[in-house]
């Protein structure tokens, strides 16, 4: 069983498109986790959910729009996809949030051509 | 600002010598400090955390992390390498108030037989 899952796991699609990637955790925790890695491998975090409420939204372009339906899913929505836009988008979750102790999922890569 | 360096962007070490990755962070107060690791086209797994008292600290696959407030550092060590060991290696840190983590840039680990 697959604690963190992401779907798709590749993405490829032209500029200007809008596209989704959905996220769902069977491990029972309260907060769910966005984070974005670049080509560099640098990441860095977008948003942070718990219990369904927005609790962390970093300095992200408002194309990207997070939303969670439950606290066992949180979906990235992102419009009118831009070039820079190409990374890697990690999955996360953790009970409580507070500890850091993150469990990932396997990462879905975006290619904006 | 909050932030957490990883000085080595790449390191080689032969199969069965020893290896420490370094880590340094800068914080108001200490945070918790975590290692995870990364294998190829992977997500990221938990190797180990600090929350506070004994400065060493175990973690899986036979790693280990010592906290040095003085230095503010948290380097990862192992005492002999795989060569299953090659990844990129991530340090982070999180303020207990912040509920996200933050990471360094990553140290990738390259094993020669």
């Amino acid at each position: 069983d697959t604690a963190v899952s992401q779907t798709p796991k590749y993405l490829v699609t032209q500029m200007g498109n809008d596209k989704s990637i959905k996220c769902e955790q069977n491990l029972g925790h309260d907060t769910m986790y966005w984070y974005k890695q670049d080509s560099k491998k640098f990441l860095k975090i977008m948003f942070s959910y718990n219990n369904k409420e927005l609790i962390i939204n970093e300095t992200v372009p408002n194309r990207f729009s997070p939303k969670s339906p439950d606290k066992a899913h949180l979906n990235l929505h992102i419009n009118s996809l831009e070039l820079g836009d190409s990374a890697v988008y990690f999955c996360a979750s953790s009970q409580g949030g507070r500890t850091g102790e993150l469990f990932f999922g396997e990462g879905s890569r975006l290619t904006v051509l | 600002a909050q932030s957490v360096t990883q000085p080595d962007i790449h390191i080689t070490v032969s199969e069965g010598a020893s290896l420490e990755l370094r880590c340094n962070y800068s914080y108001g107060a200490t945070p918790y400090l975590f290692w995870y690791v990364q294998s190829p086209g992977q997500g990221l797994q938990l190797l180990l955390k600090y929350f506070s008292g004994d400065t060493l600290v175990q973690g899986i696959k036979g790693f280990e992390a010592e906290f040095k407030r003085s230095q503010s550092s948290f380097n990862l060590r192992k005492p002999s390498v795989h060569w299953s060991d090659a990844a990129e290696y991530f340090c982070a840190a999180s303020d207990t108030g912040r509920r996200a983590l933050t990471f360094g840039s990553g140290t990738r680990l390259q094993v020669q037989p």
